[in-house]
């Protein structure tokens, strides 16, 4: 299996455009967990979707941010309008049904640059 | 009081050091622990789990769990500059009918050569 898939590696955008991060998750797996990275606040889960419905979407900061998996295989974090603040590594994870050790499996991430 | 507390570090040894990279945390309901290890411009990537008190070893790195203390340890032996990354521990509790996993910030390491 390739692994989880996110596109693009690297985005840089300006300040109030729109950005879309997308995210293949391993074949079979059924949770898909979206997370933020940065110097200050470590790993942030934003949202997390099981067999593609959204769960728990606690951590995502405001109503900017929007994420949808309308199958199995892709989801997509959208940020619109984007801000300067939202500059972060952003990671898509999956995870398998009945895994006991709830053990996810992270993508390359996507480095987003907003200027 | 944060769930999970992971010291920043950076922390920097020299080769053939012994490291010992350490986490506490606050609630009781944590079951599984993990250790992940992210290279730098890559995603983390699982490295060690376990689920009771005690240790675990597999080659060069020892996971230590103590429960009773609420506080789990990673032992590198032998370090080598290929070690040289971020080590994150990470905690699995249940939450809503699912596991919740909480991340502590991650330790730098580098291993000179």
């Amino acid at each position: 299996d390739a692994g989880v898939i996110q596109s693009p590696r690297h985005e840089v955008t300006e300040m109030g455009q729109e950005v879309t991060l997308r995210c293949k998750p391993i074949s079979g797996h059924n949770s898909l967990f979206w997370y933020r990275q940065t110097m200050m606040r470590g790993l942030e889960l934003l949202i997390y979707f099981n067999n593609n419905v959204p769960i728990d979407d606690s951590g995502m900061p405001e109503d900017r941010f929007s994420a949808k998996m309308p199958n199995a295989s892709f989801s997509t974090l959208k940020i619109q309008p984007s801000e300067p603040r939202d500059s972060a590594v952003y990671f898509c994870a999956s995870r398998g049904g009945g895994t006991v050790q709830n053990i996810q499996y992270f993508g390359a991430g996507t480095r987003l640059s907003v200027l | 009081q944060k769930e999970v507390e992971q010291d920043p570090g950076p922390l920097s040894v020299p080769e053939g050091a012994i490291v010992s990279l350490n986490c506490t945390y606050s609630n009781s309901a944590f079951q599984y622990f993990m250790w992940y290890r992210q290279y730098s411009r890559k995603g983390p990537e699982l490295l060690m789990y376990t689920y009771s008190s005690g240790n675990k070893e597999d080659g060069r790195f020892t996971a230590q769990v103590d429960k009773s203390s609420k506080y789990i340890s990673l032992f590198i032996r032998d370090s080598q500059p290929s070690d040289s990354a971020t080590y994150l521990c990470a905690m699995s509790r249940p939450q809503g009918g699912s596991e919740k996993l909480v991340f502590g910030k991650g330790m730098k390491l580098t291993v000179n050569p």
